[in-house]
């Protein structure tokens, strides 16, 4: 079946420690994006990809850093420079990256704390 | 930046209600998202649109592009459609990413 996936669901991790999420697509799709949910806020885009080796930064990537090595797939570390890390955050992709009629599709999401 | 509002933020009905979630926005869009987020976190798409009206089951969505206004309408609402509801746009063109509205809690009592 194609589709998102990303690991692990949950995550703890101690304040001060970096922490990579996963995140991997199977629908050979172009652009990939990380959006970060506290709760009683609308969805906030980190960073996001539209080709392999290409990336740019969203509204909110202070305390982020990401790499597109592969079209599949789109890790995010949360670094220790990231003051509030503590919330969900989603991976997404789209099938075209030069387009603005573009379905999202998400994937199930990483929620992560840090003690 | 593109601000987006939904409104109502709860809303609580009773099985078989029409349910009117609204969204508006303030600067011109190139689409306009729906999306649904269930309890374990997981998002799915619901409708994308840019103009006009689309109806998939008992769900449709309406966009008045001259009032940046769109509308998801239930019909014959279930507890099952018990979930939080999204709005979200795209600005302009390319894959910049979608600027969210901070959803409405929907419940459905049997």
């Amino acid at each position: 079946d194609g589709g998102i996936t990303q690991s692990p669901k949950y995550l703890f991790r101690k304040e001060g420690q970096n922490v990579t999420l996963s995140c991997e697509q199977n629908l050979n799709h172009d652009a990939m994006y990380w959006y970060r949910q506290d709760p009683g806020q609308g969805l906030r885009l980190i960073y996001y990809s539209q080709i392999v080796n290409d990336f740019q930064k969203g509204d909110i990537a202070e305390g982020y850093s990401v790499s597109r090595e592969k079209k599949e797939s789109f890790p995010l570390t949360v670094t220790s420079a990231q003051k509030n890390p503590t919330a969900f955050y989603l991976c997404a992709s789209t099938p075209r990256a030069v387009s603005s009629y573009n379905e999202q599709f998400f994937g199930p999401g990483t929620r992560l704390t840090v003690l | 930046k593109n601000e987006v509002e939904q409104s109502p933020q709860n809303l609580t009905a009773q099985e078989g209600e029409f349910i009117t979630i609204n969204c508006s926005y303030s600067v011109g869009i190139s689409a306009l998202h729906w999306l649904q987020q269930h309890p374990g976190g997981g998002i799915v798409s619901l409708f994308m649109l840019s103009s006009g009206k689309k109806k998939h089951g008992r769900l449709i969505a309406t966009i008045n592009i001259q009032e940046k206004h769109s509308s998801l309408h239930i019909t014959a609402s279930h507890p099952r459609d018990s979930a939080v509801y999204i709005c979200a746009v795209r600005s302009g063109g390319g894959a910049d990413g979608l600027t969210f509205g901070k959803g409405t809690h929907l419940i459905i009592q049997p």
